[in-house]
C-alpha cells in the first residue's frame, strides 16, 4: 500500500509570497493533520482535518490555512511568507490513534 | 514549563550497548503515547505505541507510568542503524482533535 504522499519535496519562495503544499493520506485513512518542523525541534501542531471539517487548530497565525477534500486529499496555505515559515512541513494519516507522516516538503523562504 | 520534556542527548554508545531515553509530559489527560524516529533530514516514523502494561518488540521496550507522567525507551543490543534522533510523542484530546505533542528528541549515534 502507498503511505502519505506530499508535494512538492522542495520549494522556494520569496517573503510576502503564498504558498500551497499538498497531502495524500494512506488509502483509507479520513484524517489529516499538519505539522511544522524546524531545525532541532520536534514537529509542530498546526490543523487536524478529518472527514473535510476542521477538528484542532494549533498556536499558528490566521496566514496559515487548511481544507480537506472529498478525497481525503489535503492542502496547507500559507499567505504572506516571511522568512520565520522556512521549515519542513510534514502531513500524518490516522485512522485511529497512530499518525504516520508523509516525506514532508521543505520551504526556504528568501 | 514544556509539555513533552526528553533527555537532552546526544547519546554515543558503541555497538552492542544498552541504552535509555526518559520523556515527561505535563499534561494528565494525555491519552497515548509514542516513541518516533527520525534520521536526517527525512520524516519521523512511528517506532513503538507505549502502553500502560509496557510492551516490547524485539531488541526495543517502552514503559509507560502515568501516575509519574513518564515515558521511557530501553534498546538492547544497539545496532550502527539505530542512530537516529528519538522523538517522544503524547496524543492528546484537544477538543475534538487528537494532537500530537512531540518532545524536541534525543540524538543517538552508535559507533562501531
Amino acid at each position: 500500500d502507498a503511505g502519505v504522499t506530499q508535494s512538492p519535496t522542495h520549494l522556494i519562495k520569496t517573503r510576502g509570497q503564498h504558498v500551497t503544499l499538498r497531502c495524500s493520506p494512506i488509502s483509507g485513512h479520513k484524517s489529516v493533520s499538519w505539522y511544522q518542523q524546524v531545525l532541532g525541534q520536534g514537529p509542530q501542531f498546526i490543523f487536524q482535518y478529518y472527514e473535510k471539517e476542521e477538528r484542532g487548530r494549533g498556536n499558528f497565525p490566521d496566514r496559515f490555512s487548511a481544507r480537506q477534500f472529498p478525497n481525503y486529499s489535503s492542502e496547507l496555505n500559507v499567505n504572506a511568507l516571511l522568512l520565520g515559515d522556512s521549515a519542513l512541513y510534514l502531513c500524518a494519516s490516522s485512522f485511529y490513534d497512530e499518525q504516520y507522516f508523509g516525506p514532508g516538503t521543505r520551504l526556504t523562504v528568501t | 514549563r514544556k509539555e513533552v520534556e526528553q533527555d537532552p542527548g546526544p547519546f554515543n554508545v558503541p555497538e552492542g550497548a544498552t541504552v535509555a531515553f526518559n520523556c515527561t509530559y505535563s499534561n494528565s489527560a494525555s491519552q497515548s503515547f509514542f516513541w518516533y524516529r527520525q534520521d536526517c533530514r527525512k520524516e519521523p516514523k512511528l517506532l513503538m505505541s507505549v502502553y500502560s502494561s509496557g510492551n516490547e518488540d524485539g531488541r526495543f521496550t517502552a514503559q509507560l507510568n502515568r501516575a509519574s507522567q513518564y515515558i521511557s525507551l530501553l534498546i538492547r543490543d544497539s545496532k550502527l542503524s539505530d542512530s537516529a534522533t528519538y522523538l517522544c510523542v503524547v496524543n492528546e484530546r484537544k477538543g475534538s482533535a487528537r494532537q500530537l505533542t512531540f518532545g524536541s528528541g534525543t540524538q543517538l549515534t552508535v559507533l562501531p
